[in-house]
């Protein structure tokens, strides 16, 4: 347990369907990403969130959209994705402040998307 | 954008070996991780490294922050057969303003296979 709950722990949808992936952290911390983990690719950061509000998009579709409501919730909205959209999401958190000590990521047990 | 390089790609090793992995990039970072993640799982922090020069430890996994500041190792002594799994190295930066935080360029990882 890190402490990043991320849910549903998988899920399968349609190209046409609009599905919501939820992450929530108890760990305090005021930054909250997206990374995607696609078979035989590294780890790719998707969104940042700093105190709510977003500070990077990392080239995304738009069929990707990405809703912070407070510090300690992240949402990933999607609707009309493709089959090659499917991966592992996942959700991270941490403090961010001066200096590199403490900042270190977190990352949820992930969400297992698959897009038919 | 940064790359780093992680190898080796896999390892098939026997109970009681020692193992040893790194990574390179072709640039500066300001702290280097070190994840580890089961299948179906998000990546668990094993170690963070804050300095050049660093050596830390954590039970039987030592890294270390090259005094460059583009690698990192890890080793891994006496393995035994929980140690299988995805070992991922992580870059961190800062930004100008000199806060750091969670931002992570991700190497391709290291499958461990460990025969009992």
């Amino acid at each position: 347990e890190t402490g990043v709950t991320q849910t549903p722990r998988h899920l399968v949808m349609g190209m046409t369907n609009k599905k919501s992936l939820k992450c929530e952290q108890h760990l305090g911390h005021n930054a909250m990403y997206w990374y995607k983990q696609s078979a035989k690719k590294p780890l790719e950061l998707m969104f940042v969130y700093n105190f709510k509000e977003q500070t990077e998009n990392n080239s995304v579709p738009s069929r990707f959209s990405p809703e912070c409501p407070n510090s300690s919730h992240l949402f990933l909205h999607l609707h009309t994705l493709q089959p090659e959209d499917s991966a592992l999401y996942l959700c991270a958190s941490s403090l961010r402040g001066q200096g590199s000590w403490g900042t270190e990521a977190f990352f949820g047990q992930g969400t297992r998307l698959t897009v038919v | 954008g940064q790359q780093l390089n992680q190898s080796p790609q896999s390892m098939f090793i026997q109970e009681g070996e020692d193992v040893s992995m790194n990574c390179t990039s072709s640039s500066i970072f300001n702290t280097w991780l070190w994840y580890k993640q089961d299948p179906g799982e998000g990546p668990v922090l094993l170690i963070a490294l804050y300095k050049a020069g660093e050596l830390t430890s954590n039970g039987r996994l030592t890294a270390q922050f090259g005094i460059t500041r583009k690698d990192s190792f890890l080793n891994i002594s006496a393995s035994i057969p929980s140690d299988v799994g995805i070992y991922f190295c992580a870059g961190q930066l800062g930004n100008a303003g000199g806060t750091s935080y969670g931002k992570l360029t991700f190497g391709q990882g290291t499958i461990l296979t460990v025969h009992p």
